[in-house]
């Protein structure tokens, strides 16, 4: 059983490009949370979606960030005019269960903007 | 509480000895806690989870503390091997909302 899986591990843009970071989520998992962390420091809650569904946003900046959870396919997590303060790593988790226990997380994805 | 960005604390010990991490958190609304582990390039990893009706749990070769007077969370590593470096951190849910709010971590370092 493949764990969660992101894609690309590693992305480069320039300042005021599109970032889009993927997450699979396990096999059976309908929950999908997103993470970002900074250097040194822990993980900070983005974002929280089931199946079609954005649950709770709380922490997603108002503005160029925006997630999904499609029916099919994988979470996408974009982020449109990116900056340099938005080089981080980026994780996401998914669970078979609703609420933020059993928690599985990817390798993540490390953003940098040049 | 909410990470602050400072250099992580690090804890060193020798291969063998007992590990205690420490963590307070920040809402006393929490009431479900879980320690995760994350090594260098790498997802957090769960290792111990214990709900607030609780004061300890036990796992393999890991045990987790709970005090809710002081708002403190403790992880125990008994016989600390080189495999246990990496980075420690600690999670507070409360468990009527979705968030999970991650501590600010403590590096541990294994001397062999």
């Amino acid at each position: 059983n493949a764990g969660v899986m992101q894609n690309p591990r590693h992305l480069v843009r320039r300042r005021g490009q599109e970032a889009r970071l993927r997450c699979s989520p396990m096999k059976g998992h309908s929950h999908v949370y997103w993470y970002r962390q900074l250097p040194e420091e822990g993980l900070k809650f983005m974002v929280y979606l089931q199946k079609e569904n954005i649950i709770d946003e709380s922490g997603m900046p108002k503005e160029r960030f925006s997630a999904e959870f499609p029916k099919e396919g994988p979470s996408i997590l974009r982020i449109q005019q990116v900056v340099r303060g938005d080089s981080a790593a980026y994780f996401c988790a998914s669970s078979p269960q609703e609420g933020p226990y059993e928690q599985y997380f990817g390798p993540g994805t490390r953003l940098t903007v040049t | 509480g909410e990470s602050v960005g400072l250099h992580l604390p690090t804890l060193s010990v020798q291969e063998g000895d007992n590990s205690i991490i420490n963590c307070a958190y920040s809402n006393s609304a929490s009431d479900y806690f879980i320690w995760y582990k994350q090594e260098s390039g790498k997802g957090p990893q769960f290792i111990i989870d214990i709900r607030s009706n609780m004061d300890k749990r036990q796992g393999q070769r890991v045990t987790v503390l709970l005090n809710k007077t002081v708002k403190h969370l403790s992880l125990q590593i008994a016989a600390t091997q080189p495999g246990d470096s990496a980075v420690y951190f600690c999670a507070e849910i409360n468990t009527g909302g979705f968030k999970t709010i991650f501590g600010a971590g403590t590096r541990l370092f294994v001397k062999a």
